[in-house]
């Protein structure tokens, strides 16, 4: 069982230049989740999915879209990378439901991005 | 606005020694609260949660926290650290359930002394 997959695992990018960061995963859950984390300061959510087809901002949305592409994938595209997007991104999936045990979010491996 | 906050930006014990680590959290209700452990380069895995119910949580790996509702605190503690409990830890909380996402803590890194 997989869990939650992220790729690529690295990437350097140009200023200017545009990627997209893949996250898919195998547990059926419903909502999917884009955080970003920098040193001293937590991880920062970016966009977030609540069910296949809804997508909403979330603390950073600056500078991100993303596509809920089905119930298992969920890509972050950046348009035009900066410096200030350098950054360890998270892809995370869980299944609220209304019932408390399903709240918990489980985290791919991270994509180190650096953009000179 | 809801908040998590650990005071804490770094924590060093001795191998064997009790830890301590702290979290605050503002929530206009009680929040699920969540504490995740980051190993180097790797992702983020869940030590323990609390939703409702007994206040003493236990978790993976020896962990356990204690909700204080008085206090606004869900502080993670271990009896005896082990070199490999070295890693950065973060406190987070829910609002309710919902699907809008973990609000996190600026995380408390943690070093080993042998």
């Amino acid at each position: 069982n997989a869990g939650v997959t992220q790729t690529p695992k690295f990437q350097v990018l140009k200023t200017g230049q545009s990627m997209t960061l893949q996250c898919a995963q195998d547990m059926n859950h419903n909502s999917m989740y884009w955080y970003r984390q920098d040193p001293g300061m937590g991880l920062r959510l970016i966009y977030y999915s609540a069910s296949e087809g809804t997508t909403d901002k979330g603390e950073v949305p600056n500078g991100y879209n993303v596509s809920r592409l089905n119930k298992r994938e969920f890509s972050l595209r950046l348009e035009s990378a900066a410096p200030s997007q350098t950054s360890v991104y998270f892809c995370a999936s869980s299944d609220p439901d209304g019932r408390v045990m399903n709240t918990e979010a489980f985290f791919g491996q991270g994509t180190r991005l650096t953009v000179v | 606005a809801q908040s998590v906050t650990q005071p804490d930006i770094h924590i060093t014990v001795s191998e064997g020694a009790s830890l301590e680590l702290r979290c605050n959290y503002s929530y206009g209700a009680t929040p699920y609260l969540f504490w995740y452990v980051q190993s180097p380069g790797q992702g983020l895995q869940l030590l323990l949660k609390y939703f409702s119910g007994d206040t003493l949580v236990q978790g993976i790996k020896g962990f356990e926290a204690e909700f204080k509702r008085s206090q606004s605190s869900f502080n993670l503690r271990k009896p005896s650290v082990h070199w490999s409990d070295a890693a950065e830890y973060f406190c987070a909380g829910d609002s309710g359930g919902g699907a809008d996402g973990l609000t996190f803590g600026k995380g408390t890194h943690l070093i080993i002394q042998p």
